[in-house]
């Protein structure tokens, strides 16, 4: 298994453009989150999705859009890039086990994205 | 947006010395409570799941425990080595539809001296 796989590594990107975080997974996972990453700020939640077809809010959404039309692919959509979004981004899956949701969530190798 | 705190915010240790740190959350509505290390240039990675009150974990020389009642969580390193040094995470579940949602403290970075 592949795990958690995240593209690309680094990017650059100038204020204004859009661009596309990809992340995939190839345990079946059924919940997946990115996150993201500054100095000081620990981790904290962009968007989530406990399955297919459904996304919810983390802590800090705005900029930032996602789908999930497959369970494998979660990809994280920055609309328009601003130097605020400058981070290291995470993708991490997790998964159920009968009566149980509370399993341990595996982590991408991150995406380093600066924005000019 | 869940309150969570850890303590010490960073901690140099001597290589044999045994360290231990705290992770507080707020005790109501209470899921479940996870660790992980991350080390400098890597992802993080998961040391323990817990959800019991009193709930002890133990994987080689680090342990946990879990105090659901007061809203706490113990991470002990016995005997450390250099490398332990890496970034300490706590995080608490969400619940309901929300299940899978961690809010992550800060972090305790140990570094250990040879």
């Amino acid at each position: 298994n592949a795990g958690v796989t995240q593209t690309p590594k680094f990017q650059v990107l100038k204020t204004g453009q859009s661009m596309t975080l990809q992340c995939a997974q190839d345990m079946n996972h059924e919940y997946m989150s990115w996150y993201r990453q500054d100095p000081g700020m620990g981790l904290r939640l962009i968007h989530y999705s406990v399955g297919a077809g459904i996304t919810d809010q983390g802590e800090v959404p705005n900029g930032y859009n996602v789908s999930r039309s497959t369970t494998e692919d979660f990809p994280l959509r920055l609309l328009s890039a601003a130097p605020s979004q400058t981070s290291v981004y995470f993708c991490a899956s997790s998964y159920t086990t009968t009566g149980f949701p509370y399993n341990e969530q595996f982590f991408g190798p991150g995406t380093r994205l600066t924005v000019l | 947006i869940l309150n969570v705190e850890q303590s010490p915010q960073s901690l140099h240790v001597q290589e044999g010395d045994s360290t231990n740190f705290t992770c507080s959350f707020p005790s109501s509505n209470f899921y479940a409570l996870h660790w992980y290390r991350w080390e400098t240039a890597k992802s993080p990675e998961a040391l323990f799941v817990m959800t019991l009150n009193g709930d002890e974990k133990k994987k080689g020389r680090i342990s946990a425990t879990l105090n659901t009642k007061e809203g706490y969580s113990y991470l002990y390193i016995k005997g450390s080595q250099p490398e332990d040094s890496a970034t300490y995470l706590c995080a608490p579940n969400a619940g309901g539809t929300s299940y899978g949602k961690l809010t992550f403290g800060q972090g305790t970075i140990l570094t250990v001296h040879p």
